[in-house]
């Protein structure tokens, strides 16, 4: 286990629905991570929170909102899917300096992540 | 693009053997760091080596960084059957970590 939850584990939704993801982190981590792993592409950054403020938005369309209430806690809201955003959808957190601060070692802790199926 | 490039893509030997995966990257870095995925699964996070270091070990695991080369290796040791996995590099430049595509090893028993 790395400290890092997330659920569900698996989602299959239509194109139509609304559905979230949620995870938790209980390593009192700072700042946390959304990505997306496609068959054949590299892991894709899609939202960062850096102390509950978001601080990067990587040209993520806006079918996907995020939300991160506090530390420990990040949702992914999808609405409005369409098929090719079939994917692995991965969490991951780490103690980073606040914005604009220092360098970090920047070490990121991931969950098992949500494996979505859009029909 | 700040993103590391692993080599090969896939890797298959037999178990015992040792294995050997490459990184290669384009920018400056502050550190670059090895994760390892079982199959959908999450990444863990393997080992981190810092751009003023020449190579760090952990356990089985041993990497090297050359940055005149922009080149990192990570060499897995008397390889077992559950070290099947990808392993993925990721650069820590100026900006966030970046993965590179990883590379897909299976230990053959």
């Amino acid at each position: 286990e790395t400290g890092v939850t997330q659920t569900p584990r698996h989602l299959v939704m239509g194109m139509t629905n609304k559905k979230s993801l949620k995870c938790e982190q209980h390593l009192g981590h700072n700042a946390m991570y959304w990505y997306k792993q496609s068959a054949k592409k590299p892991l894709e950054l899609m939202f960062v929170y850096n102390f509950k403020e978001q601080t990067e938005n990587n040209s993520v369309p806006s079918r996907f909102s995020p939300e991160c209430p506090n530390s420990s806690h990040l949702f992914l809201h999808l609405h409005t899917l369409q098929p090719e955003d079939s994917a692995l959808y991965l969490c991951a957190s780490s103690q980073d300096p606040p914005s604009g601060g220092g360098r970090s070692t920047d070490t990121q802790y991931f969950g098992p992540g949500t494996r979505l199926t859009v029909l | 693009s700040q993103q590391g490039e692993e080599d090969p893509q896939a890797l298959s030997i037999q178990e015992g053997e040792n294995a050997t995966m490459n990184c290669s990257y384009k920018t400056s870095i502050n550190n670059l760091q090895w994760y390892r995925q079982n199959s959908g699964r999450g990444l863990v996070h393997l080992i981190l080596i810092r751009s003023n270091e020449r190579e760090k070990h952990s356990g089985r695991l041993r990497v090297t960084l050359d940055t005149s080369k922009k080149s990192s290796s990570l060499l897995i040791t008397a390889s077992r059957a559950a070290d099947t996995a990808s392993y993925f590099c990721a650069i820590q430049g100026a900006q966030k970590l970046v993965f590179g595509q990883g590379t897909r090893l299976t230990i053959n028993p």
